[in-house]
């Protein structure tokens, strides 16, 4: 079954500074990853995917990602973090099912960027 | 805002009552998930439908049932409700049956507190 962990139950980091979430994949087959974004009292919010190409994927509100395929891992980046970045992160990868199709999350890592 | 729109966004009820979520997709996926968040569950998937027919499932309670109707706006009943059921239901949507690399997207999801 296709799985993704997140080693890291919470991420502080200053204002300013880069910011790295991490997560690792375990997937039979081509991998498609996803990172979502919850806010406090909001939806899930879809922040990029890898599917194929380039192992550097942009997303919104200036994240990016990196899929690594010898470490089966799939990191979300930002250069210079704000507070407004605070909030719940997941990964997710695209499990297909015999008719269908579902996406499996990891535990989440909230993140915490103080000023 | 993704587009996909929940409603009631929170109730209240007592055990042993049933209740009823609403989802309407965005405008032109045919798919449909249900997913449940609970603290101790993480985020479980919990049914999907395509086109108004069920695709794949998940951990779903037997007291639990989906449906898709022919507009492809989606309810999710739950019925002899305990208070382990107390939880944000999301719903999601995409375009696609299966396709691994379009997105999915997710409502801001309906807070269901059993008392």
């Amino acid at each position: 079954a296709q799985s993704v962990a997140q080693p890291e139950d919470q991420v502080n980091v200053a204002e300013g500074n880069p910011l790295t979430v991490k997560c690792t994949y375990s997937v039979s087959g081509n991998p498609y990853l996803f990172w979502y974004v919850q806010y406090p009292n909001r939806g899930l919010q879809f922040l990029l995917k890898y599917i194929t190409g380039d192992n550097l994927v942009k997303g919104s509100y200036g994240f990016e990602a990196e899929f690594n395929k010898s470490q089966t891992s799939f990191h979300l980046k930002k250069p210079s973090a704000l507070v407004s970045d605070s909030a719940l992160y997941f990964c997710a990868v695209r499990d297909l099912m015999e008719y269908g199709n579902k996406l499996v999350f990891g535990a989440g890592t909230i993140l915490r960027v103080k000023s | 805002d993704s587009g996909v729109t929940q409603t009631p966004k929170h109730l209240i009820t007592a055990t042993g009552q049933r209740v009823t979520l609403r989802c309407s997709p965005r405008s032109g996926d045919l798919s449909v998930y249900w997913y449940q968040q609970s603290l101790d569950q993480g985020l479980q998937f919990l049914i999907q439908y395509y086109n108004g027919e069920e695709r794949a499932k998940g951990n779903i309670l037997e007291r639990f049932s989906a449906q898709q109707f022919p507009d492809l706006h989606s309810e999710l009943n739950l019925s002899s409700l305990e208070l382990g059921d107390s939880a944000l239901y999301f719903c999601a949507s995409s375009v696609a049956e299966v396709s691994t690399g379009n997105t999915i997207y997710f409502g801001e999801g309906s807070w269901l507190t059993v008392v």
